[in-house]
């Protein structure tokens, strides 16, 4: 299995209300990563766990809080969101964190904030 | 601190033709690996092809090769024989000892048949 998997595909969520967003891989990687990518934008990175650890947070607002239940699953929880909050979220797994892993991204979920 | 420039914005190809998509990027890391991903509409991010810093050889991986100028501190990705599926976002990527991607502006990619 060479896959990242998210799940929903397409989600759209209320101002109040609270969802999460999954992405599993089963590649025995032990790094993996969060990214929010606006429309005709790069992707930009938002967390890091390494080793189940959160080892980066890049200044994300708390309206975003993400979780590493075990080395395959990682979640990100949404709650309270704005509209400028709605993008693609990507998630990406590699072996490491360092110079010489490749990365593998998943389709995204594709949020909409209404 | 890491970064990368795109500086072309959108790209036309005639089919068949080759194209080359500049990336230049600036990080003070003295190892790196450099990145090229191709984005359809889809979304899905696409692995094209890998550099690491020490590597002597440009990378190559069939249609698609890096010609890596360290000193000039670019990488640019060529596409050769542009096929009308190769119509997509491209985005130029690096890495450093943080093994924090970042990604520059993307260029965008038509091919005319």
């Amino acid at each position: 299995d060479t896959e990242v998997t998210q799940t929903p595909k397409h989600l759209v969520m209320g101002m109040t209300n609270k969802k999460s967003l999954k992405c599993e891989q089963h590649m025995g990687h032990r790094a993996m990563y969060w990214y929010k990518q606006k429309a005709k934008k790069p992707p930009e990175l938002m967390f890091v766990y390494s080793y189940e650890k959160l080892s980066i947070n890049e200044s994300v607002p708390s309206r975003f809080s993400p979780e590493c239940p075990n080395s395959s699953l990682l979640n990100l929880h949404l709650h309270a969101l704005q509209p400028e909050d709605s993008a693609l979220y990507l998630c990406a797994s590699s072996q490491g964190q360092g110079v010489d892993y490749g990365y593998t991204f998943g389709s995204g979920t594709r949020l909409t904030v209404v | 601190a890491q970064k990368i420039t795109q500086t072309q914005p959108g790209m036309f190809v005639q089919e068949k033709e080759a194209v080359t998509l500049d990336c230049t990027y600036d990080t003070s890391d003295p190892s790196y690996g450099l990145f090229w991903y191709k984005q359809p509409s889809s979304g899905e991010m696409i692995f094209l092809i890998y550099q690491g810093s020490y590597d002597q050889q440009n990378a190559t991986e069939g249609r698609y090769s890096l010609n890596f100028q360290k000193a000039r501190k670019s990488a640019n990705l060529v596409i050769s024989a542009s096929q009308l599926g190769d119509s997509a976002m491209y985005f130029c990527a690096m890495n450093g000892n943080t093994g924090k991607l970042i990604f520059g502006q993307g260029t965008t990619l038509q091919v005319k048949p």
